[in-house]
């Protein structure tokens, strides 16, 4: 069946510094590929999308590419802020959503 | 636009006991998704709805079960409570397409005691 595997975190960066959250999936067909985000005490919001191969989905400084030859969607951002500071969730859609396990980043100032 | 809303914000309850958490999703979004969140088993999905009837299922006993209005509406059920029902609840609203995003409410967080 589906699934997403995400890097294990917590991760943990100075501000300023480049970010990267690793994530594969396994799926059959040609999902929907999705980042989302959870502050503490919240749900969950979309961070960004993309819908087909090489699709490239960005949103507040943060860029993932959708590759299906390495069924990889890697989270990117050049220059994070204390502010990132949350769990990300990388996730694909067929059908139902199927989330990968979270990423939380801590960014210190 | 309003978002997804989910009532109560937070509940308690009793082992034992049943509770009934629900979902208004976004104006002209027909499919409701609901999902557990827990620090052991992250996030898992519970059932989702589309028009009325249910699409799709997960995992999970038959205590849990929800239904969805012609408003597009939706409530969870969960009945003789355990321990391990407490969690976050979250529910999601998409509209018909299978590939497209799901926005999520606050969610309910349900203590059970």
């Amino acid at each position: 069946g589906n699934s997403v595997t995400q890097m294990e975190g917590p991760v943990t960066l100075s501000e300023e510094a480049f970010l990267t959250i690793n994530c594969t999936y396994t799926a059959t067909g040609y999902p929907s590929l999705f980042w989302y985000v959870q502050y503490p005490g919240e749900g969950l919001q979309l961070l960004l999308k993309a819908t087909k191969a090489d699709d490239k989905g960005s949103n507040k400084g943060f860029e993932a590419t959708y590759r299906k030859e390495t069924t990889s969607f890697h989270l990117e951002k050049g220059s994070v802020q204390v502010s990132d500071s949350a769990v990300y969730f990388c996730a694909l859609r067929g059908g139902k959503l199927i989330f990968g396990q979270g990423t939380t980043l801590q960014v210190k100032p | 636009k309003a978002g997804v809303t989910q009532t109560p914000r937070y509940l308690i309850k009793t082992r034992g006991q049943q509770v009934t958490l629900s979902c208004s999703p976004i104006s002209g979004h027909r499919s409701v998704s609901w999902y557990q969140q827990t620090p052991g088993q992250g996030l898992q999905f519970l059932f989702e709805y589309f028009s009325e009837t249910q699409r799709n299922k997960g995992n999970f006993p038959g205590r849990f079960s929800g239904r969805q209005f012609s408003n597009s509406r939706s409530e969870m059920n969960v009945s003789t409570l355990e321990l391990g029902d407490s969690a976050l609840y979250l529910c999601a609203s998409a509209n018909r397409d299978l590939n497209s995003p799901l926005h999520f409410g606050n969610g309910t967080r349900l203590t059970v005691t």
